[in-house]
């Protein structure tokens, strides 16, 4: 079976520095998806990022990005120019290749908060 | 944008009593989910919907059950609360195909059984 691990409980940066969150997750898939989920102080989670595992590009988006290692089985996100409204619980998630006989679950690691000093 | 509503933001509830959580989503998703998030833990999925009058359990479905009569409506039932099962309730919906797999969220249910 699949785990996520995400092994820092909170993480903080100072605003307009630069914060890397870790990921390791355990597969024997070769093809598969992976998520970092952002859930600010209550309010709803929304997707941050997403990797194919097969492309071997990593994955961009603004001021967000990840540092996909797949045979080291890392997925890290790094947060560039850290802005107060970071401040959230993010979320990596595992999700099988749609292909694979599986469900459609996705997979959770425990959560990292990230703490934002202004 | 993918809207899903969920029917309490929080409910305090007795042990014993029957508990209704639902959720709505307005895009047409086949797959619906309900997890709870516990701190530390993250999310485990209790119950997840392919389609209407379909479930699969997920990792920790004892003492929960759900119902979908209709494709945008998913329905978590806590047949007799107990305090165990004090929590956060969150549901989510998802498409079949499209390349994506994201899963949208409701803004989740804070239950207390007392």
């Amino acid at each position: 079976a699949q785990t996520v691990t995400q092994s820092q409980p909170e993480m903080s940066v100072q605003e307009a520095e630069t914060v890397t969150l870790s990921c390791t997750y355990d597969t024997s898939e070769s093809d598969y998806y992976l998520f970092w989920y952002k859930q600010p102080p209550s309010r709803q989670m929304i997707l941050v990022i997403r990797q194919e595992a097969y492309k071997q590009q990593n994955a961009t988006e603004n001021r967000f990005s990840v540092n996909f290692q797949k045979a080291a089985k890392s997925f890290s996100l790094k947060i560039s120019d850290s802005q107060l409204g970071d401040a959230a619980m993010y979320f990596c998630a595992y999700r099988s290749s749609p292909w694979a006989d599986s469900n459609y679950q996705l997979i959770w690691g425990a959560g990292t908060k990230l703490i934002i000093k202004p | 944008d993918v809207k899903v509503t969920q029917s309490s933001r929080y409910l305090v509830k007795r042990t014993g009593e029957k508990v209704f959580l639902e959720c709505v989503q307005d895009m047409d998703h086949e797959n619906m989910f309900w997890y709870r998030q516990d701190p530390g833990l993250g999310l485990r999925l209790i119950y997840f919907s392919y389609d209407v009058k379909m479930k699969e359990k997920g990792d920790i479905p004892e003492g929960y059950s759900v119902s979908r009569e209709k494709k945008e409506r998913f329905s978590l039932i806590l047949e007799s609360a107990s305090t165990n099962q004090t929590s956060m309730y969150l549901c989510a919906s998802s498409s079949l195909g499209g390349g994506s797999y994201e899963q949208y969220f409701g803004p989740g249910t804070r239950l207390t059984v007392t």
